[in-house]
């Protein structure tokens, strides 16, 4: 199975500040024959269920505000929040969609500072 | 869109089947994989398995010798069915939609259920 690994663990940003969460995946995620990259990522707030971001590492889901952007490319990607709102608070997790099972990191924690 | 809806027993002992349903609206079945998902504190995210509502289905290799998932399109019910239990299938156990398209990416999820393993 690919393993997902994101880091921090946990990271405190203060309002309006840039937020960056980084995902390493064991294996390289980008098909080069369609050049897309299979690789998800989702915002969990407390008792709710996973919220899709973005999909194909950069493409936000219909209704996702445009502060949150995705980048990377083979095996290293991040989640950027350009200006975190309070509403952003959340745990957030890449996945990846290439091969084999469909596996998730284990979460960033997003808290304000 | 309807938020598919899961449900089922919040307890089950061990060595025995923990059976959900996910209850979903007949427009947003049709044309799509459905999979369950499930988490726990200590394993996090963990991909059950998908099946198409014409009943194709693939699961993850390390559940697959104990899951068997189910469509009923005659009531929109999709199921699961996870036989001889342990203590390390405690869990938030979640059906989950996958974009138009795309096998394993989740864009609509039931609320979840949570599934206590313990006699």
């Amino acid at each position: 199975d690919i393993v997902m690994t994101q880091s921090p663990d946990s990271l405190a940003v203060s309002l309006g500040e840039r937020a960056t969460i980084n995902c390493k995946s064991s294996q390289n995620i980008f098909y080069d024959t369609n050049n897309k990259t299979y690789l998800a990522w989702y915002q969990q707030k407390p008792g709710q269920p996973p919220k899709l971001l973005l999909y194909w590492a950069s493409i936000r889901e219909s209704g996702v505000p445009d502060r949150f952007s995705g980048s990377g490319s083979g095996t290293e990607f991040t989640l950027s929040i350009s200006s975190l709102q309070a509403e952003d608070v959340a745990i957030y997790y890449c996945q990846q969609y290439h091969s084999g099972p469909a596996t998730f990191g284990q979460g960033t924690r997003l808290e304000i500072k | 869109q309807v938020q598919p809806q899961e449900s089922g027993p919040g307890l089950v002992k061990p060595s025995e089947t923990l059976s959900l349903t996910c209850t979903v609206s007949g427009d947003s079945m049709r044309g799509h994989y459905w999979s369950w998902i499930r988490q726990t504190p200590g394993k996090g995210l963990e991909w059950i398995g998908y099946i198409y509502y014409s009943g194709t289905s693939r699961y993850n290799p390390s559940l697959a010798s104990r899951v068997t998932m189910s469509v009923d399109r005659s009531t929109n019910q999709l199921s699961l069915s996870l036989k001889s239990v342990t203590t390390a299938d405690t869990a938030v156990y979640y059906c989950a939609r996958a974009l138009a398209g795309l096998y394993n990416v989740f864009d609509m999820w039931g609320q979840g259920t949570r599934v206590t393993v313990s006699s």
